[in-house]
């Protein structure tokens, strides 16, 4: 079964500012998904396949990483970034998807 | 640009067995997509519970398939699910999600379930 850690459980940074976020999972996968959750909302998937940025996400949005860890940076924060970040991914042993516990970025 | 809209009881006894369903507009479930039924708690955060496909195939948490069914109804462009033995740790936001490959890609609003007696 395929775990994902994320870390830092919360981030305090300033607009402006650049973000790292970090998903690490005990094994091997392909490719992650990250979704951004802001309060009331359903999750909204920023980028798919690892570093491919979804429809209307802005390019200061990047993920990449390879093989047990992943990040996503956003470059310079803006005010409607700060929200709770999840990593996703499938797995095929046992087969299903699985969701990392969340980074809450607020703002500092 | 697929809309997805969850209904169902907003609480539910324990023991019981909740119903929901999910009708999906300006799509169809016809294709390669998947849906797919995901919840979220404070407790066990965001947790996928199953899917299913316009063939038939559905596919479930191994944690949940003693007590789960998700099906598809064509005619009525709905996505329904059951969950059976309620206990408290089944109280979650319940949502109806598309998928893009393996990528949820368009989520309904979500669809809160307590259960209590």
């Amino acid at each position: 079964e395929i775990v994902l850690t994320q870390s830092p459980g919360t981030l305090s940074l300033s607009p402006g500012e650049r973000a790292t976020l970090s998903c690490r999972a005990n094994q091997n996968v392909r490719s992650l998904t990250w979704y951004q959750q802001k309060p009331g909302q359903a999750p909204r998937v920023l980028i798919y396949g690892t570093s491919s940025r979804a429809s209307g996400i802005p390019d200061r949005f990047s993920g990449g990483g390879s093989g047990t860890d992943f990040t996503l940076t956003i470059s310079r924060l803006e005010p409607e970034d700060f929200a709770v970040y999840f990593c996703q991914v499938y797995g095929f042993s046992p087969p299903g998807y699985t969701f990392g516990q969340g980074t809450k970025l607020e703002i500092k | 640009q697929v809309q997805l809209q969850e209904s169902g009881p907003g609480l539910v006894k324990p023991s019981g067995t909740l119903s929901l369903t999910c009708v999906v507009s300006g799509g169809s479930f016809s294709g390669t997509n998947w849906w797919s039924w995901v919840r979220q708690s404070p407790g066990r955060g965001l947790e996928w519970i199953g899917e299913a496909h316009h063939s038939g195939t559905t596919n479930y948490n191994p944690s949940l398939k003693s007590r789960v069914t998700v099906s598809l109804d064509m005619s009525k462009n709905q996505l329904s699910l059951k969950l059976t033995s309620l206990t408290a740790a089944d109280t979650a936001k319940y949502y109806c999600v598309k998928h893009l490959g393996l990528t949820f890609d368009s989520w309904g609003p979500g669809t809160l379930v307590t259960v209590s007696s």
